[in-house]
């Protein structure tokens, strides 16, 4: 059974204060890693897909970088505007499921 | 506007009454996913679509629920008789098959509240 974890569960920081968020996952072969950021009472917004262990991806103020164990989407120089949940998903390849497994989330808020 | 969309955003019911929730996905895609969330969780599966073919229920998902994707368009997730344990955000997400796995697209929910 795929799973996921998610460290820290909430995350506080000032703004221009750079961190990191964990995904920690096991997966028996791994079609894809998957974050998404979720906004109060909204559904979650892709974010990016990682295929491989080395593979990283950047958008704006976010990287997201993959091994075989883990993910991080580390945040650079945050705003308040980054304030949101953060949700990592893994899709395994175990018989054939198409079916993603989702952290918990964690919640980051971005003081000014 | 050409992303996920689903009706309504919010519904109020009492215990017992049935449910319908209806999603409007993509248009090019042609996988469906329905899933539940309550505050504090990730989205946890419930059941998912290629095309019209119903191919996969979670094992969790109860006999109350039932979902439909007639003409492998739009999909519609009843619930029946619904308990309060019901009450969540509802959410769908679609996708294209392919053989990597293929980012999903969610829409904005519907947010169900069981009296």
């Amino acid at each position: 059974e795929d799973q996921v974890t998610q460290s820290p569960e909430a995350l506080r920081l000032q703004e221009g204060e750079s961190s990191s968020l964990n995904c920690s996952y096991t997966v028996s072969g791994l079609r894809g890693l998957f974050w998404y950021r979720q906004d109060p009472g909204k559904g979650p917004e892709f974010l990016f897909t990682l295929y491989s262990a080395g593979e990283e991806k950047e958008k704006e103020r976010l990287k997201a970088t993959l091994t075989k164990k883990e993910s991080f989407l580390h945040i650079t120089a945050p705003k308040p505007e980054d304030s949101a949940t953060y949700l990592c998903a893994v899709q395994g390849a175990s018989g054939g499921s198409y079916i993603p497994t989702f952290g918990r989330g964690t919640s980051l808020i971005v003081h000014p | 506007d050409t992303g996920v969309s689903q009706d309504p955003r919010h519904k109020i019911t009492k215990r017992g009454q049935n449910v319908t929730f209806r999603c409007d996905p993509i248009s090019e895609h042609n996988r469906l996913y329905w899933y539940r969330q309550t505050l504090g969780q990730g989205p946890e599966f419930l059941t998912y679509f290629q095309n019209e073919a119903q191919l996969e229920k979670s094992r969790l998902l109860s006999d109350r629920f039932s979902a439909e994707r007639p003409k492998g368009s739009f999909s519609t997730l009843e619930i029946q008789r619904t308990e309060q344990g019901d009450s969540a955000m509802y959410l769908c997400a679609s996708t294209v098959q392919g053989a990597k796995g293929n980012e999903q697209f969610f829409g904005p929910g519907t947010r169900l509240t069981v009296l």
